[in-house]
């Protein structure tokens, strides 16, 4: 059975850093591309970020782009992404998710229950 | 950028057809994906590639594609259809995921 865990998420203040991460089971990591993508409290999905299986190419939102940076650990079984220079408005749960194929461009098909990041002073 | 544009919210009758479309521009030239999210849960994949259903989602659930719309077809909708819907595609011009604003189905 496919399971992702994502954890490190919690409250900081604008302009701070956190690093989320996501421990991945069920499935050759390796294999398969990987992304994240966020909801705002109330609000609609975003796409954060994602990256390729074999973590050479990354492509980010604009809204995120310079800020956040996605990475993995594909021997250790763990997605990242590390959060710099937060603002209010970065404030969502963020979903880890696994792409399809070892490629980006395609469907997410399997998602974790998310982490919370909350920036306010 | 590419936008995707849905309906906010459709409502169909129990046991009846509920379509929910998402719109942009030539998307029929692009493979859109479609996701469930029940309330306080994550989302699901129900279609990909524009009328593939993943194993374990029912054949009720069923997709097209074609021109300026896609659209997530529904048949015998059930109380636990009720959910919010996106699509998605990605954006090869920009090297993007994009999801649609989302619509909230209501089965009543």
């Amino acid at each position: 059975e496919v399971q992702l865990l994502e954890s490190g998420g919690g409250m900081v203040q604008p302009g701070g850093s956190l690093r989320l991460s996501c421990a991945i089971s069920g499935f050759t990591f390796s294999k398969y591309a990987m992304s994240w993508v966020r909801q705002a409290p109330g609000k609609g999905l975003e796409w954060v970020a994602s990256i390729s299986a074999s973590g050479v190419s990354t492509y980010y939102a604009d809204s995120v782009n310079g800020r956040f940076v996605i990475s993995r650990a594909n021997s250790g079984d763990t997605l990242h992404l590390q959060l710099n220079s937060l603002r209010r408005e970065d404030t969502a749960v963020y979903y880890c998710a696994k792409v399809r194929l070892g490629i980006v461009e395609v469907a997410n098909d399997h998602w974790g229950q998310g982490t919370l990041v909350t920036v306010s002073s | 950028s590419y936008v995707l544009t849905q309906p906010p919210s459709v409502s169909v009758a129990p046991g009846q057809t509920a379509k929910i479309a998402c719109g942009g521009d030539n998307i029929g030239t692009k493979s859109v994906h479609w996701y469930q999210q029940r309330p306080g849960q994550a989302p699901v994949l129900v279609i990909y590639y524009d009328t593939d259903r993943p194993s374990g989602i029912p054949e009720r659930f069923s997709g097209s594609n074609s021109g300026n719309s896609a659209t997530l077809t529904i048949s015998r909708a059930e109380a636990g259809d009720e959910a919010d819907y996106y699509c998605q595609v990605w954006d090869n011009s920009r090297n993007q995921q994009v999801f649609g604003g989302g619509t909230k189905l209501t089965v009543l």
